[in-house]
This record gives C-alpha cells, sequence and structure tokens, in this order.
C-alpha cells in the first residue's frame, strides 16, 4: 500500500460545480496535514492545511478523519482558474510525503 | 524578493557530465529538501537538511550529492549523469522540523533537467 494515495482523476466537472477529492494514508503517527495546487510546469504551491477540527477557506473545505485515516478536499463553485493537480501532502517523523495528485480541469 | 529560489531553471547537458543546481531560502528556515519530479508527475523526496545537518537520504544513487554550507543554502551536485536523470528538481524549506507545529514546504520553481 502507497504511504498516501489519491484519485489520479482527471475530474472534468463544469463551471459552479462542487467537487471534492479524498486523500488517504497509511501510517496513522502522521502529524499535519496540506493540501497544495500544481499548476503545469510550476512549483507545488500550499494551498490549505488541514486541520482536525475542518478548516475553511473561501470555496475550500478541507477536512481531516484521523480514525479512518483521510483527508479531503471540497471546491465550491469551481472556477476555471481551479484546474490544476492537487497534491495531498502528510508529514510524520521525519519525513514529508506527497501523493501523485488529483488533476481537475473545470470546463466552461 | 523570491523566498526559495533555485538555480539554473533549465539545465540541458549530455550524459556522464557532472553538474550543480543551487538552491538558497531567505525565509530562515531550518529545513531544506530536494524533490525530485519524473514524467508521471510523482514527487519524491530525496534529501533533506535541518540545520546544515541530513536528515533523509533516500534510497538516491550516491552520484547524487547534496551540500548545505549554511541553513540557507542546499545545493544538489550530479556525477555521471544518466538519461534517467532527467526529471524535474525542486528544493523547498520548511520553518522547523517537530511536524506537529503544522509547517508547510514552501518551494523553488524548480530546475527542469534533461539528460542527452
Amino acid at each position: 500500500r502507497k504511504e498516501v494515495e489519491q484519485d489520479p482523476g482527471p475530474f472534468n466537472v463544469p463551471e459552479g460545480a462542487t467537487v471534492a477529492f479524498n486523500c488517504t494514508y497509511s501510517n496513522s503517527a502522521s502529524q499535519s496535514f496540506f493540501w497544495y495546487r500544481q499548476d503545469c510546469r510550476k512549483e507545488p504551491k500550499l494551498l490549505m492545511s488541514v486541520y482536525s477540527s475542518g478548516n475553511e477557506d473561501g470555496r475550500f473545505t478541507a477536512q481531516l478523519n484521523r480514525a479512518s485515516q483521510y483527508i479531503s478536499l471540497l471546491i465550491r463553485d469551481s472556477k476555471l482558474s481551479d484546474s490544476a493537480t492537487y497534491l495531498c501532502v502528510v508529514r510524520g517523523y521525519q519525513k514529508v510525503t506527497f501523493g501523485t495528485g488529483t488533476k481537475l480541469q473545470v470546463i466552461p | 524578493d523570491t523566498a526559495v529560489s533555485q538555480t539554473p531553471k533549465y539545465l540541458v547537458t549530455q550524459m556522464g557530465n557532472d553538474k550543480s543546481i543551487k538552491c538558497e531560502q531567505n525565509l530562515g528556515h531550518d529545513t531544506m529538501y530536494w524533490y525530485k519530479q519524473d514524467s508521471k508527475k510523482f514527487l519524491k523526496i530525496m534529501f533533506s537538511y535541518n540545520n546544515k545537518e541530513l536528515i533523509i537520504n533516500e534510497t538516491v544513487p550516491n552520484r547524487f550529492s547534496p551540500k548545505s554550507p549554511d541553513k540557507a543554502h542546499l545545493n544538489l551536485h550530479i556525477n555521471s549523469l544518466e538519461l534517467g536523470d532527467s526529471a524535474v528538481y525542486f528544493c523547498a524549506s520548511s520553518q522547523e522540523w517537530i511536524p506537529s507545529y503544522n509547517s508547510p514546504l514552501h518551494f523553488g520553481n524548480g530546475t527542469r533537467l534533461t539528460v542527452t
């Protein structure tokens, strides 16, 4: 089993749609969690941290479920500019692991 | 005022050559990393340094040698380049090592290495 798993997609959604991604992790001792966004031929950029209580930043909501070892990202009212690859990141003791990413394409 | 900067942005070289990639961060972070992103877009950690000390050394050929002269710099030297080394190499930094402080990574804009 991979340490961090994501559905690679692509998720093709119309503008205005709501889309959700999940990410599972195998190490129960993992400490902190993030979602990153990576545009084509660019570096990954932090989208948001993920807290146990769940957190929201505008149209984006992140959730963490430690019992089931997964994190989620919900994007509401999708914009064309949301098209990118979304990377799940898990930090543990002396380790930072990236998922393979989920590709999102928002269609006009 | 780029936070994490790496040079060069593009590097095209022939098999067997030796090349270096430089990375500098002006964020005052304690930890720096090198990641490799291959053609399948998977980001794989290669090395991590905390305050100039090697913390992580994943299964990487010993042709790859990182060097950290101070905590703001982490350079990557590659000897005897092979075709399979072609990839995008990202440098990153984070504020401290202890993960419970929820410190994210900040990335440089990558070095696209092509070995011919």
